[in-house]
């Protein structure tokens, strides 16, 4: 059971650059999240998927795009990327709905992006 | 709207002293609390949750968290740290009965343990 997986681990792009940063499941969870972590700033959320087939804008939008591919896999895309998205990017995921009360989420270990 | 206010951005402590890490948070409906950890160069793992029944809720490596409703905190408790305890912890409230229970965080506490 590998959990959450996020690949790549780390990525140095130039302003203007696209990537997209890939995250997966194995625990057969239906909500799906992308979180930004800068100093002092917490985790601040991207986008996420309350389900396979949905996703829905978070605190901070703007610059990324997200496809929830099925359910074990949620991309995350730059489409041009500026110095402002240098950050550490976080995958998580959770039960969601859930008649059994589990509703903390599993984090993966993070892709850590400089863009210069 | 809820909010997670950690009321200390850093907290030194030597080890086998005991610490609290102290969480207040504002909401207009019932939550559910989460303490997260986070190890150097890690993604985060749940430390404890509580969901309801008893407001003193015990999690792994010795912490404990007790729900205090009238004054909407949730503070983190140690008797004592090991310098392994080293890490950042984060506060975090989920809305009961929300559609995709979207956590906020608050923006942590560095806990440094010195020998």
């Amino acid at each position: 059971n590998a959990g959450v997986t996020q690949t790549p681990k780390f990525q140095v792009l130039k302003t203007g650059q696209s990537m997209t940063l890939q995250c997966a499941q194995d625990m057969n969870h239906n909500s799906m999240y992308w979180y930004r972590q800068d100093p002092g700033m917490g985790l601040r959320l991207i986008y996420y998927s309350a389900s396979e087939g949905t996703t829905d804008k978070g605190e901070v939008p703007n610059g990324y795009n997200v496809s929830r591919l099925n359910k074990r896999e949620f991309s995350l895309r730059l489409e041009s990327a500026a110095p402002s998205q240098t950050s550490v990017y976080f995958c998580a995921s959770s039960e969601g709905r859930t008649v059994t009360g589990s509703y903390e989420q599993y984090f993966g270990p993070g892709t850590r992006l400089t863009v210069t | 709207a809820q909010s997670v206010t950690q009321l200390d951005s850093q907290v030194p402590v030597f080890e086998e002293a005991p610490v609290e890490l102290r969480c207040n948070y504002s909401s207009s409906v019932s939550v559910y609390l989460f303490w997260y950890v986070q190890y150097p160069n890690q993604g985060l793992q749940l430390l404890l949750k509580y969901l309801s029944g008893s407001t003193l809720v015990k999690g792994i490596n010795g912490f404990e968290a007790e729900f205090n409703k009238s004054q909407t905190s949730f503070h983190l408790r140690k008797p004592s740290v090991h310098i392994s305890d080293t890490a950042e912890y984060f506060c975090a409230v989920t809305r009961r009965g929300g559609g995709s229970y979207i956590p906020t965080f608050g923006r942590g506490t560095s806990l440094i343990v010195h020998p």
